[in-house]
């Protein structure tokens, strides 16, 4: 099935550093990606809408230059996380839909994920 | 606005015994999706079902079933002869006709099977 990779799944950084998310699809082209936000025990949280070729929409109450989203290429998109405070410690996860072997099927397959803490 | 409910925080299940997850949702589209994803303590999101709206039969995946009810608007999963690995977040989600894919999340329910 659809795969997609983030990298890094880990990264601790200081306060003020900017962190880059790379969100990758393996197998199929994404002309759309999406990045959420999960805090711990809660729902995740939709940022943006990565869109291939043009400027990314975020969902309100997004900073969207705190958290800039760039969709390089048809599987590769990118979010930097810029001048990190502790209150962006959290879990950043990246999905992106795929068609089934049915017309009618659809479904989104995620990235693995990646833990921010920022100290 | 579309809006998706689960009212179950937690819940326990006797391994080998089914168990039915509560999921209600909200939307004035007349085409959208419903999906079921579980989420180990790993953090990775797995896909588990889909059901879309025009679908006439309950969609079935294995040991996992959705109870589409679509007068009530509640989309309940179903995980017969429970095993300890289900343990998990269970997140059920919905997608509009309106746009590219985005997704809504539930709150999630905690699902713990005991041995």
């Amino acid at each position: 099935g659809a795969v997609v990779s983030q990298h890094p799944s880990w990264v601790i950084c200081k306060s003020g550093t900017s962190v880059k998310i790379e969100c990758r699809s393996l197998d199929f082209q994404a002309t759309t990606m999406f990045w959420y936000r999960q805090f711990p025990k809660q729902s995740l949280m939709l940022m943006a809408t990565s869109n291939e070729g043009s400027k990314a929409t975020y969902e309100q109450g997004v900073e969207k230059d705190k958290f800039l989203i760039n969709h390089a290429s048809l599987t590769l998109s990118t979010l930097t996380v810029t001048s990190a405070h502790p209150e962006d410690s959290s879990f950043y996860i990246c999905s992106a839909p795929a068609r089934g072997l049915a017309a009618s099927q659809e479904t989104q397959y995620f990235g693995p994920g990646t833990r921010l803490l920022v100290l | 606005a579309q809006k998706i409910t689960q009212t179950q925080p937690g819940m326990f299940v006797q391994e080998k015994e089914a168990v039915t997850l509560d999921c209600t949702y909200d939307t004035s589209d007349p085409s959208y999706g419903l999906f079921w994803y579980k989420q180990p303590s790993s953090g990775e999101m797995i896909f588990l079902i889909y059901q879309g709206s025009y679908d006439q039969q309950n969609a079935t995946e294995g040991r996992y079933s959705l109870n589409f009810q679509k007068a009530r608007k509640s989309a309940n999963l179903v995980i017969s002869a429970s095993q300890l690995g289900d343990s998990a977040m269970y997140f059920c989600a919905m997608k509009g006709s309106g746009n590219t894919g985005k997704l809504i999340f539930g709150q999630g329910t905690t699902l713990q099977v005991k041995p």
